[in-house]
């Protein structure tokens, strides 16, 4: 099983500021990077996704920057809010819906102070 | 109603008992997976489907086995339950027909103890 490695376990961030999560990849074949977003007590669901064709993809206060020759991808949180505290998980996989779905990272714990 | 659902959503028992844990999904997604989280180790893939006749072994599928019913329903089996496989469990389908972006679409869990 290729490895996907997440960094930090865990994260505490005050109100407004930046959320940082990083992750690294071994699979050079890997073509699809999500990120999942896990409330408790609820299964993880996407959150943002880039394709290695691109180097940063944004979605509101979420942003994906995408190193494909370091191949690490990280997610930032601007302006992060209590509502945000939740655990990210990492995946690679394949756009195609690969054979055996997604590799994960093993999360991160965030927790946003008021 | 969930897209994707799972039963039971909670469930104690004990050590060498049978469980199953259910599966049905109304997205009309042809793969199914089932994945386990333990804290600090993420979410592990235990066993995925692409169709009813094609069954797969994920990364820990020791001590577990599956049915795939029906392309809308997928069990996991513990035929003998150990306090090590006291965990989180998630069903996840996916949809490779069409325009396909390798999203999994997760349950809200099965949390399962074994004492």
């Amino acid at each position: 099983q290729q490895q996907v490695k997440q960094s930090p376990q865990s994260l505490i961030v005050q109100k407004g500021g930046i959320s940082i999560i990083n992750c690294a990849y071994e699979n050079t074949a890997f073509d699809y990077f999500p990120w999942y977003q896990q409330f408790p007590g609820k299964g993880p669901a996407l959150l943002i996704a880039i394709r290695p064709d691109v180097s940063e993809k944004k979605e509101g206060r979420f942003t994906i920057s995408f190193n494909k020759s370091a191949k690490q991808f990280s997610l930032h949180i601007m302006d992060s809010q209590p509502g945000d505290s939740a655990t990210y998980f990492c995946a690679a996989g394949y756009s195609g819906g690969g054979a055996d779905g997604l590799t994960f990272g093993k999360g991160t714990h965030l927790i946003i102070q008021p | 109603d969930a897209d994707v659902t799972q039963t039971p959503r909670n469930r104690i028992t004990k050590t060498g008992k049978r469980i199953m844990l259910e599966c049905s999904q109304t997205k009309g997604h042809d793969r199914m997976y089932w994945y386990r989280q333990d804290p600090g180790l993420g979410l592990r893939l235990i066993y995925y489907s692409f169709d009813v006749k094609d069954i797969n072994k994920g990364e820990i599928s020791d001590g577990y086995s599956v049915s795939r019913q029906a392309q809308a329903k997928f069990s996991l089996s513990l035929e003998s339950a150990i306090p090590n496989q006291t965990a989180l469990y998630f069903c996840a389908t996916s949809d490779t027909t069409g325009i396909s972006t390798g999203e999994l679409f997760f349950g809200e869990g099965s949390r399962l103890t074994v004492l």
